[in-house]
């Protein structure tokens, strides 16, 4: 089965800090997505890569930046993390190829609480 | 870009089938349909996806409309287990998934 692991449960930080998410994945997967998670908003969709240093925005990339530096690993990196980046972050691969045909594989998520 | 439609919350009695509907009247052609479930505090896990046939696995049945533009999720026999959001998922342009909030499910004893 592919593990998608990300590397903290709960994470509390404080205002102005730089804050790194980081999430890895066990199936040489092409495609890994962050998404957070708020009530009422459902999973929106941060940043995207299709592949080692490829990198694209997705609907909400404000405030945050990412590093796919080898295909297993994909980080969140939130500059100067606010009070409203505290949110649940989750972070999903996907084989790459035919699209549409392969669905995702999401990690258990990271609560982030930003204080 | 296909967007999808679900009603926010739905109630099902254990061991009743659960029908979930969902709305994905801009869906194109190639595009699938797929259907994930979330339980409290845990990332999304995928049921079961689909083209143009119905399509059955060990945890649903997925039944999609002629013209393509609805389909149902059914759960044979709801446990409490089951109780969770379900997301109906089409593809957003780029190859990106849109989530939406889901319908939110609860199986009652």
């Amino acid at each position: 089965d592919v593990k998608v692991t990300q590397s903290s449960r709960y994470l509390v930080k404080r205002t102005g800090e730089k804050v790194f998410l980081e999430c890895v994945q066990d199936m040489d997967h092409e495609n890994m997505f962050w998404y957070r998670q708020d009530p009422g908003l459902g999973l929106r969709l941060i940043y995207f890569s299709y592949d080692v240093k490829m990198k694209e925005k997705g609907d909400i990339p404000e405030g945050y930046s990412v590093s796919r530096e080898k295909k297993e690993r994909f980080s969140l990196i939130l500059e100067s993390a606010s009070t409203n980046q505290t949110s649940m972050y989750l972070c999903a691969s996907r084989l790459g190829g035919a699209i549409g045909v392969s669905g995702y594989t999401f990690g258990s998520g990271t609560r982030l609480t930003v204080v | 870009d296909a967007k999808t439609t679900q009603p926010p919350s739905m109630d099902c009695a254990e061991g009743r089938a659960a029908n979930l509907p969902c709305n994905h009247s801009t869906i194109s052609g190639n595009e699938y349909v797929y259907w994930y479930r979330q339980i409290h505090s845990q990332g999304p896990q995928y049921i079961i996806h689909g083209l143009k046939n119905n399509e059955t696995n060990e945890m649903a049945s997925l039944i999609i409309t002629e013209d393509r533009k609805s389909s149902t999720l059914i759960l044979p026999h709801a446990t409490l287990r089951d109780t969770a959001v379900y997301y109906c998922i089409v593809r957003n342009t780029g190859n990106q998934f849109y989530f939406g909030t889901g319908t939110s499910l609860t199986v009652i004893p």
